[in-house]
């Protein structure tokens, strides 16, 4: 069974600390996204990846970087994180022209 | 990009068909309607997808107008488990990125 795994499935971090979102597909997909979720805003595309080093923004980059050194990891990075970064996080990859995979997603609380 | 439209929420009792409407009146000819469910704390899961011929699979079936401009997911005999939401997308033309939209909260009831 295919499968898109995220590292933490809750995480608690504080204001200004340095956190990292882990996300591995063991599917080959070239691309990997990373999305948001907050109440009443839907998911929105944080940052995207169409293969190894590479990565583009999304529609709120702000605040976030991307990392992706393998084709199978793609890592979402907060530089310092606030309160308002507090959501859930869902990574998704994909082969061209197929549908989606999620993962499980990661509720971030930032206090 | 063409962008979807659906209403916020929908009821069904248990056993009956529950019909969700999209519609995405400025798709391009080369896009697919995509749908996925996201039961609640989890991931989204993918339904179905077609571009314009009606398409069925275990889970559910798509209904896609002749013009394109609107589809119906249909899911045939609705169980409490398909309390979810769910998501009507179009892929963007030559990328890979889906845009979701807040979705359809359907809710089963028994």
């Amino acid at each position: 069974d295919v499968k898109v795994t995220q590292s933490s499935r809750y995480l608690v971090k504080r204001t200004g600390e340095k956190v990292f979102l882990e996300c591995v597909q063991d599917m080959d997909h070239e691309n990997m996204f990373w999305y948001r979720q907050d109440p009443g805003l839907g998911l929105r595309l944080i940052y995207f990846s169409y293969d190894v080093k590479m990565k583009e923004k999304g529609d709120i980059p702000e605040g976030y970087s991307v990392s992706r050194e393998k084709k199978e990891r793609f890592s979402l990075i907060l530089e310092s994180a606030s309160t308002n970064q507090t959501s859930m996080y869902l990574c998704a990859s994909s082969l061209w022209n197929y549908g989606y995979t999620f993962g499980s997603g990661t509720r971030l609380t930032v206090v | 990009d063409a962008k979807t439209t659906q209403p916020p929420s929908m009821d069904c009792a248990e056993g009956r068909a529950a019909n969700l409407p999209c519609n995405h009146s400025t798709i391009s000819g080369n896009e697919y309607v995509y749908w996925y469910r996201q039961i609640h704390s989890q991931g989204p899961q993918y339904i179905i997808h077609g571009l314009k011929n009606n398409e069925t699979n275990e889970m559910a079936s798509l209904i896609i107008t002749e013009d394109r401009k609107s589809s119906t997911l249909i899911l045939p005999h609705a169980t409490l488990r398909d309390t979810a939401v769910y998501y009507c997308i179009v892929r963007v033309a030559r990328s890979d990125q889906f845009y979701f939209g807040t979705g359809t909260s359907l809710t089963v009831i028994p």
